[in-house]
């Protein structure tokens, strides 16, 4: 595997499941960043990890949780959503957070559906 | 506030040279980003500029103005395959990237 990689490409789910994005990076970076995509809509940072801890964190709702175990990977465990929050959902790393070290390599989305 | 404004939407022949702008307001500036992205496909990156002026890669050009908070993007000799949205992001000072919605551009024969 190569670049950055996200698991499902796809999920439908129900307003009480509750399921978990995968991303992992394969590029030996060392921040990591969930967005999310709306249509039409400018891209969303919702979470940053930097060296694994956790530097960004702009207001998002409880429902989102995110997990970050080690440089390479990062999860996005979801629960009890609400349909307004269908979206693409993008996850990106570069090798820092500052100057063109925040050159960014996206993974392809996973497409998710809120029932 | 923060903002990016850029055109939504954008059409152009094939073979011709289009330029996509995008103006910034921002708290602090540590340089700005275009990246390319495809229909259903992950955003790339085309370009990163922090200094006033023009940067060429091969079909593709940026230029910024710090003093203008303005960039803009340069494509030239046209293909079909430049059809895509274009999106432009401002650095802040937080090292934050802040994004615009995009723009779309068509590429016609």
């Amino acid at each position: 595997e190569t670049g950055v990689t996200q698991t499902p490409r796809h999920l439908v789910m129900g307003m009480t499941n509750k399921k978990s994005l995968k991303c992992e990076q394969h590029l030996g970076h060392n921040a990591m960043y969930w967005y999310k995509q709306s249509a039409k809509k400018p891209l969303e940072l919702m979470f940053v990890y930097s060296l694994e801890e956790r530097v960004e964190n702009n207001s998002v709702p409880s429902r989102f949780s995110p997990e970050c175990p080690n440089s390479s990977h990062l999860f996005l465990h979801l629960h009890t959503l609400q349909p307004e929050d269908s979206a693409l959902y993008l996850c990106a790393s570069s090798q820092g957070t500052s100057g063109d070290y925040n050159e960014q390599f996206f993974g392809p989305g996973t497409r998710l559906t809120v029932l | 506030g923060q903002n990016i404004d850029q055109p939504t939407e954008m059409t152009a022949t094939e073979g011709a040279i289009v330029q996509i702008n995008c103006t910034y307001q921002t708290s602090g500036f540590n340089g700005l980003f275009w990246y390319q992205q495809h229909a259903g496909e992950a955003p790339t990156f085309l370009s990163y500029n922090v200094l006033d002026g023009l940067e060429e890669k091969g079909r593709f050009s940026s230029f910024l103005s710090r003093s203008k908070g303005y960039s803009y993007l340069l494509l030239k000799e046209l293909q079909m395959k430049d059809s895509a949205s274009y999106l432009c992001a401002a650095m802040d000072s937080n090292y934050q990237l802040i994004w615009g919605a995009g723009t779309k551009l068509i590429i016609k024969p």
